[in-house]
């Protein structure tokens, strides 16, 4: 089944800094990359995802980059801030399309802290 | 919507006993999904369903633990009899087009 390898488990920066996350997995057939932050005792909650049919995606300080043939994606937060902080899990999955969507395989999570 | 609903929030049990979670999916979504999270193991997926059919049960750890979903927006998740090693909180999400919505969670104590 479909591993997913998330890198590093802890990262600290200064406000304004930039942050990245990197994932690798391990089934050339995935083709659904999302991205969850959780804050501390509450849900997972959707920020990004990608396709496989798109390199990058951007939504305002956040960017997801894919690279399909070394089967790794990053997370891209710019001009961070303290209410960034929080877990952020990669996860990625195979979508064999219509309505039927299946299962995520997670990475062990980073957590990310922001110190103002 | 009200988004995925779970209950209980919180559950503290006795060793042996039987527990049991409930999801109700966001109308309209036909993929659900159970989590288990912990520190050690992160997020594990038990079990998923599409259109109310179980399609995925490997993850489910031992007999102990069933999950049903008799219609498109009920489904539960089952222990019995749990063990102190059940512990963790456990996460209903429901999906149409590939992104999850979680549900806020069940905590899970067995003492």
């Amino acid at each position: 089944g479909e591993n997913v390898e998330q890198h590093p488990s802890t990262l600290s920066v200064q406000e304004g800094d930039s942050a990245v996350i990197k994932c690798t997995y391990s089934d050339s057939a995935s083709n659904y990359f999302p991205w969850y932050k959780q804050e501390l005792g509450k849900r997972p909650q959707l920020i990004i995802d990608i396709r496989s049919n798109v390199g990058e995606k951007k939504d305002q300080r956040i960017a997801v980059t894919l690279n399909k043939t070394a089967k790794h994606f990053s997370l891209h937060i710019t001009e961070t801030q303290p209410e960034d902080s929080a877990v952020y899990f990669c996860a990625a999955s195979v979508n064999t399309g219509g309505t039927s969507y299946g299962k995520l395989t997670f990475g062990q999570g980073t957590i990310l802290t922001v110190h103002p | 919507d009200a988004g995925v609903i779970q209950s209980p929030r919180h559950e503290v049990t006795e060793m042996g006993q039987e527990v049991t979670l409930r999801c109700k999916p966001i109308s309209g979504h036909n993929s659900l999904f159970w989590y288990r999270q912990t520190m050690m193991r992160g997020l594990e997926l038990l079990i998923y369903f599409n259109n109310n059919v179980p399609i995925d049960d490997s993850g489910m750890p031992e007999d102990r633990f069933s999950a049903k979903m008799p219609n498109a927006s009920f489904s539960t998740l089952k222990i019995q009899p749990s063990e102190p090693r059940d512990s963790a909180v456990y996460f209903c999400a429901s999906s149409l087009t590939g992104g999850y919505t979680f549900g806020s969670g069940t905590r899970l104590t067995v003492v």
